[in-house]
């Protein structure tokens, strides 16, 4: 399998349950990324992780807790959400080249469409 | 913070015809890419601009990175229905340590009728 894989592709959750969502990159890329997309908003940054340590937490509550056990894999554990959470959460990787260069080239997975209910 | 503007946000075109896309901030970027997002999809990088003032082209499709390195533009000629979707530019902040950050415009929806 190639590229980047999340799952599942489709969640419905309670707002009292826990769940987790999966991504796993196959592309051998060092950077990892958790993005929020919900409509008629942009894309939103949430967790940055370079070489497994987490290197931005963008003001994110803390119901959704990221954790990059490895460079391969990136989890996103969820609960009590809001209904407001509901999104679609998109995972990312890229080969994060440092000393300033700026370039940073996401690959994305299909993502996980979330509804809170 | 909304670092990155897209105009137009829907465009509904007939094939055929040529658009563009735009891209602008007030901030510097060190690199800018385009992606393509479809319903239900992630988005699908296409390009990335590193110069300011180049110029790539994917087949039917210009990109073009503006010289102050804050602004960039998409071209397409001959729009074709299968080039329907969420068009995102993205930009690395400039700087000393980009830390991998990558910002999105809210997107240019584009619809090209057959």
């Amino acid at each position: 399998e190639t590229g980047v894989t999340q799952t599942p592709r489709h969640l419905v959750m309670g707002m009292t349950n826990k769940k987790s969502l999966k991504c796993e990159q196959h592309l051998g890329h060092n950077a990892m990324y958790w993005y929020k997309q919900s409509a008629k908003k942009p894309l939103e940054l949430m967790f940055v992780y370079n070489f497994k340590e987490q290197t931005e937490n963008n003001s994110v509550p803390s119901r959704f807790s990221p954790e990059c056990p490895n460079s391969s894999h990136l989890f996103l554990h969820l609960h009590t959400l809001q209904p407001e959470d509901s999104a679609l959460y998109l995972c990312a990787s890229s080969q994060f080249i440092g000393g300033g260069t700026g370039i940073v080239e996401a690959f994305f997975g299909q993502g996980t469409r979330l509804t809170v209910v | 913070t909304q670092l990155l503007e897209q105009s137009p946000q829907f465009l509904s075109i007939q094939e055929g015809e040529n658009l563009t896309v735009y891209c602008n901030s007030s901030s510097v970027f060190s690199s800018l890419q385009w992606y393509r997002q479809e319903p239900g999809e992630g988005p699908v990088l296409l390009v990335t601009v590193v110069t300011g003032g180049e110029v790539k082209k994917l087949k039917r499709l210009t990109f073009q990175f503006g010289d102050a390195r804050k602004d960039s533009s998409l071209h397409i000629t001959a729009a074709q229905p299968g080039d329907t979707g969420l068009y995102l530019c993205a930009g690395a902040p400039g700087g000393g340590s980009t830390l991998g950050r990558l910002y999105f415009g809210r997107g240019t929806q584009l619809t090209v009728w057959p």
